[in-house]
């Protein structure tokens, strides 16, 4: 069974960090491309992040380049996003999801359940 | 505001058809496939249509899309109450190196 499974998430005050992580299982994980989406409370979905099988390549939404940080360990299933001088605005919840090359284009197929990530003070 | 364009709400009758548009550039949907999601209320999207008119196994025919130029269509036929939910489409910015969504659809089921 195909699988991808969030944690991480909480609540962080401006400025802090967090690392969210997504386990995945039932497919060969290096294989494939995945994605970090965002979706803040009450708006729509936002691509954030992806992340080749090989960790080759690599691509930011403008909104986080230079302070997320994608990164994966095919040996561990497991997709991470280091996320560093938070804002109110990252405030979402976060989904990884199954992708291919180029993001969105062949589709997300597999999406986890999603981890909450909340910026207050 | 998004780099694709989707009405907020739709609605229409149980039985009817309803269709849901999504327009972008010549940078994004011009020069790319299109992928639609489906998101239930408090739920994780779920992938409906990939490279423009392909449904994922296990997707009823009653949803169906096409491509034309800078445009994307997604049309529902046969609406039922559990097709309310928030439809989005997406795909890649080959200009920005990006990936984008539209704004969602509500579809309500009326």
């Amino acid at each position: 069974q195909v699988r991808l499974v969030e944690s991480g998430g909480g609540l962080v005050k401006p400025g802090g960090s967090l690392r969210l992580s997504c386990v995945v299982s039932g497919f060969t994980f290096r294989d494939f491309y995945m994605s970090w989406i965002r979706q803040a409370p009450g708006k729509g979905l936002e691509w954030v992040s992806y992340i080749s099988g090989t960790s080759g390549y690599i691509k930011y939404a403008d909104s986080v380049r230079g302070r997320f940080t994608i990164s994966r360990d095919n040996a561990k299933n497991s997709l991470y996003l280091q996320m560093s001088s938070l804002r109110a605005e990252d405030t979402a919840v976060y989904y990884c999801a199954r992708d291919a090359d180029p993001p969105l284009v062949y589709g997300m197929d597999v999406w986890g359940q999603g981890t909450t990530v909340t910026v207050s003070s | 505001q998004s780099a694709l364009t989707q009405p907020p709400s739709v609605s229409a009758a149980p039985g009817q058809k309803v269709t849901i548009s999504c327009f972008g550039g010549s940078s994004n949907i011009g020069n790319n496939y299109v992928s639609w999601y489906q998101q239930l209320p408090e739920t994780a999207p779920k992938l409906l249509i990939y490279e423009n008119n392909q449904r994922p196994s296990g997707i009823p025919d009653r949803f169906s899309a096409s491509k034309s130029g800078t445009s994307a269509t997604l049309d529902i036929t046969a609406l039922q109450t559990g097709d309310e939910a928030d439809y989005y489409c997406g795909t890649w910015d080959s200009t920005l190196s990006i990936g984008v969504f539209g704004g969602g659809t509500k579809l309500t089921v009326l």
